[in-house]
């Protein structure tokens, strides 16, 4: 079967570092997304990779090791705004994407 | 720029009535989908749509039916509700690449008593 498995929850401390690390087990490979979402609201889209290494977007980086099937998302200079849930999802060989349920970040002044 | 707006955002349905999820996006997008969220558990896609005129089931199809007539548009259909479908519904479009990201709806809220 198909799997992707995040931490259900992760507190941190605002202007501080955290990782979200997502692993996978999926029917084919074709990128893996990262979505934040805010209590109550839509999911948004914030990262994608498809080949192995880091992609940085500001304060917001993703890493992607397909050998090892694992991704995880870093974000620095905590603020308070970024506490939300954070999505990982993978799209299989049928282009249909696999979702994680999701890591709750609670971040502490 | 509205983006992708679904109506309604809250309702409360008895077992056994039926109700239509309407989903438009004004981004020009081919494809267009629709999850439901439960707690605990990632999104799951109910139904797809690759172009007017087109639908496909996803993993979790059986109570619902969608039309998609128009490309702005996909309709998600309950036929008889039942408590097993109170959940979140969101509704996403994408560009017609696969690999393209999704824009999602800010949800509806559905209740089945």
């Amino acid at each position: 079967g198909q799997n992707i498995d995040q931490p259900t929850e992760m507190t941190a401390t605002e202007g501080a570092i955290v990782q979200i690390n997502c692993t996978y087990q999926t029917s084919g490979f074709n990128g893996l997304f990262w979505y934040q979402q805010h209590a109550g609201e839509a999911p948004t889209f914030l990262s994608y990779n498809v080949l192995d290494g880091l992609e940085e977007k500001g304060r917001f980086s993703s890493f992607l090791s397909r050998s090892k099937g694992y991704s995880y998302l870093l974000l620095k200079e905590l603020q308070m705004k970024d506490s939300a849930s954070y999505l990982c999802a993978v799209m299989d060989s049928n282009y249909q994407l696999i979702w994680g349920a999701g890591t709750k970040l609670i971040i502490k002044p | 720029n509205a983006g992708v707006t679904q109506t309604p955002k809250f309702r409360v349905l008895k077992t056994g009535q039926s109700m239509t999820l309407l989903c438009a996006q004004d981004m020009n997008h081919e494809y267009m989908y629709w999850y439901r969220q439960d707690p605990g558990m990632g999104l799951r896609l109910i139904h797809y749509s690759v172009g007017e005129g087109t639908t496909a089931k996803g993993e979790v199809p059986d109570g619902y039916n969608v039309s998609r007539l128009k490309k702005q548009n996909f309709l998600l259909g309950l036929e008889s509700a039942a408590p097993s479908q109170t959940s979140v519904y969101f509704c996403a479009s994408s560009y017609g690449d696969s690999v393209q990201p999704q824009h999602f709806g800010d949800g509806t809220r559905l209740s089945i008593l």
